[in-house]
């Protein structure tokens, strides 16, 4: 079955650092990916998303890149706030054989420090 | 707003009794779903309509029930609720395959 594996957290970071948070999955077909993010006490947000091969995703300084050759979608950000402090999950989802289900990561929490 | 509404937001309840969380979108989606998140697990799929009487389930469907009845409401019915079913519980709905889920605050239930 599909699934998403991501890289294991926490991670911690000084402010203005760079991110990159590593996403691979399995599909059967051809998914589109996303990422969400979870602040303290909220629900998910969609963060940005690609539906097909070579597409970049991006929102709020965050970019991610669907790259099928290596079936990845690693989320970078070029310099990191304080703000940014939160659970990021790489999902995919795949409406093969008439369905539609999202597989989720198990999360990668980001703690960003002044 | 375009939203999706659950309620309760924290609920308290004894083993046995059943409840029923409720979830309502104003985005006349098609696709609606339920998801529990567990510390260590992620999230995971309860149950999830395409449609209006198109439900299916998900990784994790036993101990719960659902309908859709109609587009916009999705409840989620424990009828017999156990201490193994106390966990953050999400609602989420979406336009398309492609278009990426709303999600709810979240329930956070508690069974004792």
């Amino acid at each position: 079955g599909d699934s998403v594996t991501q890289m294991e957290g926490p991670v911690t970071l000084s402010e203005e650092a760079f991110l990159t948070i590593n996403c691979t999955y399995t599909a059967t077909g051809y998914p589109s990916l996303f990422w969400y993010v979870q602040y303290p006490g909220e629900g998910l947000q969609l963060l940005l998303k690609a539906t097909k091969a070579d597409d970049k995703g991006s929102n709020k300084g965050f970019e991610a890149t669907y790259r099928k050759e290596t079936t990845s979608f690693h989320l970078e950000k070029g310099s990191v706030q304080v703000s940014d402090s939160a659970v990021y999950f790489c999902a995919l989802g795949d409406s093969g054989a008439g369905s539609y289900q999202l597989t989720f990561g198990k999360g990668t929490k980001l703690s960003v420090i002044p | 707003e375009a939203q999706v509404t659950q309620n309760p937001r924290y609920l308290i309840t004894v083993t046995g009794k059943k409840l029923t969380v409720t979830c309502s979108q104003n985005m006349n989606h098609e696709y609606m779903s339920w998801y529990r998140q567990d510390p260590g697990l992620g999230l995971r799929q309860i149950y999830y309509s395409m449609n209006v009487e198109v439900t299916d389930k998900g990784d994790v469907p036993e101990g719960y029930k659902v309908s859709r009845k109609e587009k916009r409401n999705f409840p989620l019915i424990l009828e017999s609720p156990s201490p193994n079913q106390t966990s953050l519980y999400f609602c989420a709905s979406s336009f398309t395959e492609n278009y990426g889920y709303t999600f709810g605050s979240g329930t956070r239930l508690t069974v004792v």
